[in-house]
């Protein structure tokens, strides 16, 4: 069966700080992968989704960006944190090949302070 | 411009109700729909879809219902739970689910 791993869970970084947060996907190949950011009390936006290796598609743009270094790893990064970056990341996955729902991550909590 | 919209953020409803969440699309490219249930710091887990060939999918106590022609579809549980209080998000997606649009999130409270 698949299964979505997503790390860490919680992080509390400082203004100006980088970012890294990590997806993997175990279980199926050439997934489509996705991050979404829940901000506080709002929907969740879209920010990247990669429909293979190195290919990404950036849905807002802003201060992160995101790289698919193999078929099943998916990360988000910043070089500089900003406040406004705080919130709810949530990476998923897809099959992609038909339509099919997403399989969402446990979700990382982010604090920028 | 918010592409999928669920207009009301919260909903209360007595145990063993009926609650209907409602959504709303302006994108007609949009061929099939999900909803999601989402505890708090957890992620969203998938509950029910519909492609746009259907008016309307069941599973168990879920329903959806699709009016391709209003742009609207709704989720209704029947009979409500207490368990069944989390956000619920209504998403949609074109291209065979290569991008998935969420709307912003209902939150529904199942009164004991």
């Amino acid at each position: 069966s698949q299964t979505i791993h997503q790390w860490p869970a919680t992080l509390v970084q400082p203004v100006g700080s980088p970012l890294s947060l990590e997806c993997t996907v175990e279980g199926t190949s050439n997934p489509n992968l996705y991050w979404y950011r829940q901000a506080a009390g709002r929907g969740l936006q879209l920010l990247f989704y990669s429909i293979g290796i190195d290919q990404i598609s950036s849905e807002v743009p802003q201060n992160l960006s995101a790289s698919r270094p193999q078929d099943r790893q998916f990360i988000l990064s910043s070089k500089k944190l900003l406040l406004s970056d705080s919130g709810f990341y949530l990476c998923a996955w897809s099959l992609g090949s038909t339509n099919t729902e997403a399989f969402f991550g446990q979700g990382t909590r982010l604090t920028v302070v | 411009d918010q592409q999928v919209k669920q207009n009301s953020p919260s909903l209360s409803v007595q145990e063993g109700r009926i609650s209907i969440l409602n959504c709303d699309y302006t994108n007609s490219m949009f061929d099939y729909f999900l909803w999601y249930k989402k505890y708090p710091a957890e992620g969203p887990t998938f509950l029910i879809s519909i492609s746009s060939i259907k008016d309307k999918n069941e599973d168990g106590r879920f329903t959806v219902f699709l009016n391709k022609s209003a742009k609207h579809l709704s989720l209704h549980i029947v009979p409500s739970q207490p368990g069944d209080s989390a956000v619920y998000f209504c998403a949609a997606s074109a291209n065979y689910g290569q991008n998935f649009v969420f709307g912003p999130g209902t939150r529904l409270s199942v009164l004991p």
